[in-house]
């Protein structure tokens, strides 16, 4: 079936420095790809989307771009925060798998 | 427009007694999705349903576990004679359709003693 395959975290960044989680999928058809973010003892948050090839899903400085010749959907933001830490996940839909999520934690 | 309930937040179960989470999904939503989150893990994907079906049992375990999304009322995810392997963090999600995006709860976090 279709997956996902994500970045082994933890990921200790400091505050303004770059950040890239990677992600990478196996699909028969063509899914649409998720990130998702997890906030301490919540439920996981839709951050951004994309629905086909070359879309970039954007929001809160947050972007991704569905790249079909390299199968991937990395998470890139210019410069984090401390209020960025937490657990990000790759998903796809239709069969909406997630991936193992990644731990970031952003320090002062 | 509120969002997917969870309720219980936390149950506490002895093992060999039944444990019964329920998800009312946002409304308009007939999609309902559960996963299991252990310590420090990932999602597992459990089931997939909608109303009054079953979709997609695959992450189910084979004993013990049933799901159900009744034309009226709230997801049921049951897990009977628990044992201290069930304990865990159940969310459930929803979604609209078949394509849109899904929606979490906020989690029941079941312990078993």
């Amino acid at each position: 079936g279709d997956s996902v395959t994500q970045m082994e975290g933890p990921v200790t960044l400091s505050e303004e420095a770059f950040l890239t989680i990677n992600c990478t999928y196996t699909a028969t058809g063509y899914p649409s790809l998720f990130w998702y973010v997890q906030y301490p003892g919540e439920g996981l948050q839709l951050l951004l989307k994309a629905t086909k090839a070359d879309d970039k899903g954007s929001n809160k400085g947050f972007e991704a771009t569905y790249r079909k010749e390299t199968t991937s959907f990395h998470l890139e933001k210019g410069s984090v925060q401390v209020s960025d830490s937490a657990v990000y996940f790759c998903a796809l839909k239709p069969d909406m798998r997630f991936g193992a999520g990644t731990r970031l934690t952003v320090k002062p | 427009n509120a969002g997917v309930m969870q309720n219980p937040r936390h149950l506490v179960r002895r093992r060999g007694q039944e444990a019964r989470l329920r998800c009312s999904p946002m409304k308009g939503h007939s999609h309902v999705y559960w996963y299991r989150q252990l310590p420090e893990e990932g999602l597992k994907f459990m089931v997939y349903l909608q109303k009054e079906n079953i979709i997609d049992e695959s992450g189910m375990p084979k004993e013990r576990f049933s799901a159900e999304f009744p034309k009226e009322g709230p997801s049921i995810l049951r897990i009977q004679q628990v044992v201290r392997g069930d304990s865990a963090a159940y969310f459930c999600a929803s979604s609209p359709d078949y394509e849109g995006s899904l929606h979490f709860g906020n989690g029941t976090r079941l312990t078993v003693t």
